[in-house]
């Protein structure tokens, strides 16, 4: 089967720097994007990689590992604004998009 | 200047009740998903048109129909709406169907069923 696997919640201070994880198993890939939603709302494209390294784009970074089948999205300076669930997804071999279940972010103060 | 536009942004309706969903979008995409996402899970991809070639996933009920008269707009038919079908519908659009990561998403329809 195709799956891919994110922490379900992760909880960081305001201010702070946090990182979640993704690992997939599909049974082709693309690419692996990132999506952002908050309560109520509809996602939000944030970054794609099709290839290995850092993306950075702002206060948020993301990074890919084919090899280790393996990526994460770093959030820096974290702001109260960032409190939102975040996505990840394969581009599969038939170019459909396969979720993650999505990871709960929580922001301190 | 919203791109992806969806209405209503909530409907009620009732149990077997058919009811309808609209999309429309002003990127001239030529490729439209629907999704369902319930609380605390991710989008399910139900079904996709790139251009007027229709695509359904296996996995989609019957019940769930979709028409595309033209490349802005796309709607969701519900034929007889079950309890199990409440749920927050997402329209998107990508340019081609290589390339469905940067989705554009609209802003959704909740769907209650009494």
């Amino acid at each position: 089967g195709q799956s891919l696997e994110q922490p379900s919640e992760v909880t960081a201070v305001e201010g702070a720097i946090v990182q979640i994880n993704c690992t997939y198993q599909t049974s082709g890939f693309y690419g692996l994007s990132w999506y952002q939603q908050h309560d109520g709302g509809a996602p939000t494209f944030l970054s794609y990689n099709a290839l290995d390294g850092l993306e950075e784009t702002g206060r948020f970074s993301s990074f890919l590992s084919r090899s280790d089948s393996y990526g994460y999205l770093l959030l820096q300076e974290l702001q109260m604004k960032d409190s939102a669930s975040y996505f990840c997804a394969v581009t599969g071999s038939n170019y459909q998009l396969i979720w993650g279940a999505g990871t709960k972010l929580i922001i301190k103060p | 200047d919203a791109m992806v536009i969806q209405n209503p942004r909530y409907q009620v309706t009732q149990f077997g009740k058919p009811v309808t969903l609209s999309c429309s979008q002003t990127l001239n995409h030529n490729v439209m998903y629907w999704y369902q996402q319930k609380s605390s899970q991710a989008p399910k991809l139900l079904f996709h048109y790139y251009d007027k070639d229709f695509n359904n996933e296996a996995d989609t009920p019957d019940n769930f129909q979709s028409r595309r008269p033209n490349t802005s707009f796309c709607f969701l038919d519900i034929r007889s709406p079950g309890l199990g079908d409440a749920a927050m519908y997402l329209c998107a659009t990508s340019r081609d169907r290589v390339s469905p990561a940067g989705s554009d998403f609209g802003a959704g329809t909740r769907l209650s069923v009494l």
